[in-house]
């Protein structure tokens, strides 16, 4: 199985200062189709997950432009640039390219 | 407006059966493939199973395998997930997600449930 890695566990921010999680993957994330089935997930407390980055890079509707994700190969990273206190939760990474899809450990993101 | 439901988690003891449903609306259903996905008290997600749209495929986690069964009913709009010989450690809160393929996954989940809660304990 893909092991993905994320770090830091935990990522302590003061408002309005960027924040940057790293996730990194066991083997190489790029399909056959060329394609890099990387996703980021945002877990507010108490809600479920909602997906704000796909294929490394695209940001879903409705998710502000603070939000960027990046890389390639095995190494990511989301990118907020301007933390606002609504991002407060659990992030995760997962990898769509092999069977058994799998999710980096989650990365919490609070205030200080 | 995309909205997944689920139902059917419960409180079962060890050895036991328990089937969830997740009651899809707001998209044409029987294009998209499905997943289930879990979430331990405190812990992260699982992906547990997969099925494509017209459910010609079919994955699942070992963990697992042989003891669930994904399926679904595109008439219904209705995804299953059959759970036998349930173990202390499937307890979990057990979320339905839209994959955004069809045939083939897209490997990714843009829409998901609230989440049914599973307690699996004697």
């Amino acid at each position: 199985d893909v092991v993905m890695t994320q770090s830091p566990l935990s990522l302590p921010v003061t408002l309005g200062q960027p924040a940057s999680i790293s996730c990194r993957s066991s083997q190489s994330l790029v399909y056959s189709d060329g394609h890099t089935y990387l996703s980021w997930f945002q877990q507010r407390p108490g809600q479920s997950p909602r997906r704000l980055i796909y294929k490394v890079s695209n940001r879903d509707s409705g998710v502000p432009d603070r939000f960027s994700g990046s890389g390639s190969g095995t190494d990511f990273t989301l990118k907020i640039s301007r933390v606002e206190a609504e991002d407060v939760g659990i992030y995760y990474c997962m990898q769509g390219t092999h069977w058994p899809l799998t999710f980096g450990g989650g990365t919490k993101v609070e205030i200080k | 407006e995309v909205q997944l439901v689920e139902s059917g988690g419960d409180l079962v003891q060890p050895g036991g059966s328990l089937r969830l449903a997740c009651a899809a609306s707001g998209f044409t259903f029987k294009h998209y493939g499905m997943h289930w996905v879990r979430q331990a008290p405190g812990k992260g997600l699982e992906w547990v199973s997969y099925i494509t749209s017209d459910s010609g495929t079919i994955y699942d986690a070992d963990s697992v395998r042989g003891r669930f069964t994904i399926f679904r009913d595109n008439a219904r709009n209705t995804l299953y997930l059959q759970m036998n010989s349930l173990r202390d450690e499937d307890t979990a809160v057990y979320y339905c997600a839209r994959d955004e393929g069809g045939r083939s996954s897209e490997g990714t989940f843009d829409h998901w449930g609230q989440g049914t809660p599973v307690t699996v304990s004697s």
